[in-house]
C-alpha cells in the first residue's frame, strides 16, 4: 500500500541554521503531497503542498519540491527560527478527492536561540 | 485556508461515562470528515471516515460500538466515546476536505481526553 517515510528525529538546530527534513513516498499513480506542522498541544496546520511533479510548494519561508524520479518531498528553510520549533509530518493522497491522508511518522524539530 | 473547529479542548470525565467530540467545518461544507487519534509522540492513526448521510467507515481494529460516529449535517461530525475508559485517553484529531481535486485536509484543533 502507499506510505510516507520522513526521517527520525528529533532534530536541533541552532537559530539560522539551514533545515532539512527527508521525506520519501511509495504511492501508485499521482499523490498529491503536503507538509504539515503541529506545534504542542494542537492540531495540525497545513504548511505546503504540491499536486504534480516538479511542483514546488512553500510558506514561510519553507519549500519543497515534488521530485517523481526520487519519489521525494524534502521540506526545507534557509534560516530557522526559534517559533519553527514543532513536529513536521510529511504526507500523501492516494488520489484526489476525499480519501484520508497518509502520514509519515513526523520529525519533531526543536531550534535553539 | 479552512476553517474546522472542535468542541470541547479538553474533556476529563470518569470511567464508564460517555463523551461527545463535535467537529465542524466553520466556511464550507464537507460530505467527508476523518477523525484521527494521536498518542504521546506519535503520528495520526486514521480511526474512520465520516460520510454525510450514511454510516461511518471504521479502520480496522476499532471498535465502531464504542466509537460512535454521526455525520449530522455537511458541517457537522460528532465522534462519541462509549463507556470510556483510561485506556481510551488520547488526543482526538478530525480533518476535512474542503472537496477540492487535491485532497488537502484541514484539521480540528485536536479534543484531550483524559478518562480517571
Amino acid at each position: 500500500g502507499d506510505s510516507v517515510t520522513q526521517m527520525e528525529g528529533p532534530v536541533t538546530l541552532s537559530e539560522e541554521a539551514f533545515l532539512t527534513i527527508n521525506c520519501t513516498y511509495t504511492a501508485t499513480g499521482y499523490p498529491s503531497l503536503f507538509w504539515y506542522v503541529q506545534y504542542p498541544g494542537e492540531g495540525l496546520q497545513l504548511l505546503l503542498k504540491a499536486t504534480k511533479a516538479d511542483d514546488k510548494g512553500s510558506n514561510k519561508g519553507f519549500e519543497a519540491t515534488y521530485r517523481k524520479e526520487t519519489t521525494s518531498f524534502h521540506l526545507e528553510k534557509g534560516s530557522v527560527q526559534v517559533s519553527d520549533s514543532a513536529v513536521y509530518f510529511c504526507a500523501l493522497t492516494p488520489n484526489s478527492g476525499n480519501t484520508p491522508l497518509v502520514f509519515g511518522k513526523g520529525t519533531r524539530l526543536s531550534v535553539i536561540a | 485556508g479552512a476553517v474546522v473547529s472542535q468542541h470541547p479542548s479538553w474533556v476529563i470525565c470518569k470511567s464508564g461515562t460517555s463523551v461527545k467530540i463535535e467537529c465542524r467545518s466553520l466556511d464550507f461544507q464537507a460530505t467527508t470528515m476523518f477523525w484521527y487519534r494521536q498518542f504521546p509522540k506519535q503520528s495520526l492513526m486514521l480511526m474512520a471516515t465520516s460520510n454525510e448521510g450514511s454510516k461511518a467507515t471504521y479502520e480496522q481494529g476499532v471498535e465502531k460500538d464504542k466509537f460512535l460516529i454521526n455525520h449530522a449535517s455537511l458541517t457537522l461530525s460528532t465522534l462519541t466515546v462509549t463507556s470510556a475508559h483510561p485506556e481510551d485517553s488520547s488526543f482526538y484529531i478530525c480533518s476535512a476536505p474542503p472537496g477540492g481535486h487535491d485532497g488537502t485536509q484541514y484539521f480540528g484543533p485536536g479534543t484531550r481526553l483524559l478518562v480517571l
